[in-house]
């Protein structure tokens, strides 16, 4: 098993681009998650999914759409990238039950210039 | 709103000796506890989980323990190594209904050989 993969892992942007970034589990979870980590804030959780073909608000949405099409990727978009979204993003998934054990990708690192 | 803190935010201790990482949240209402070790530049990997009905897990070298009435948790590592340096990241996920972690920002953990 692969476990939770994301591509790119790295990432220059000029402000105003979009991109995309994917995740991809292989353990069949329900859920996936997308965090972003800045120095000093530890990690916020951007958007999360509890199943294919939903999604929901974390503790910093705004700037960030995602989509979950397929049970196995979780979809990161940036449509208008601002320097503010510089950061290590990660992705991590878990089983719908107790205890929602979670397991992370690799991150992407992305800079805004 | 939950908050969790770790501290201290870094520790610098000589092989060998045996060292206590601490996490202290908010709100005493969740469902586990969870212990990650973040390398470097890079993911997250999980150490410990600690389920509501639990006290503590162990796992080799490392013990966590949990006392959700004070809000805290200790990890527990025995004998350090050189190869335990690392930054220590705890989460806990709430019973809000919402599964979502909140993590601590971490303790900087580095043993000198």
């Amino acid at each position: 098993n692969a476990g939770v993969t994301q591509t790119p892992k790295f990432r220059v942007l000029k402000t105003g681009q979009s991109m995309t970034l994917l995740c991809a589990q292989d353990m069949n979870h329900e859920y996936m998650y997308w965090y972003r980590q800045d120095p000093g804030m530890g990690l916020r959780l951007i958007h999360y999914s509890v199943g294919e073909g939903t999604t929901a608000k974390g503790e910093v949405p705004d700037g960030y759409n995602v989509s979950r099409l397929k049970k196995q990727n979780f979809l990161l978009g940036l449509e208008s990238a601002a320097p503010s979204q510089t950061s290590v993003y990660f992705c991590a998934s878990s089983y719908s039950g107790h205890p929602y054990e979670q397991y992370f990708g690799p991150g992407t690192r992305l800079t805004v210039t | 709103k939950q908050e969790v803190t770790q501290i201290p935010a870094a520790l610098s201790v000589p092989e060998g000796e045996n060292l206590v990482l601490n996490c202290s949240f908010t709100d005493s209402a969740i469902y586990n506890l969870q212990w990650f070790r973040q390398d470097p530049g890079k993911g997250l990997t999980s150490l410990l989980l600690i389920q509501s009905s639990q006290r503590e897990q162990t796992s080799g070298r490392l013990n966590a323990s949990l006392d959700k009435s004070s809000g805290r948790s200790t990890l527990y590592i025995a004998a350090s190594q050189p190869g335990d340096s690392a930054t220590y990241l705890c989460a806990v996920i709430a019973l809000s209904g919402t599964y979502k972690y909140i993590f601590g920002t971490g303790t900087r953990l580095k043993v000198l050989a």
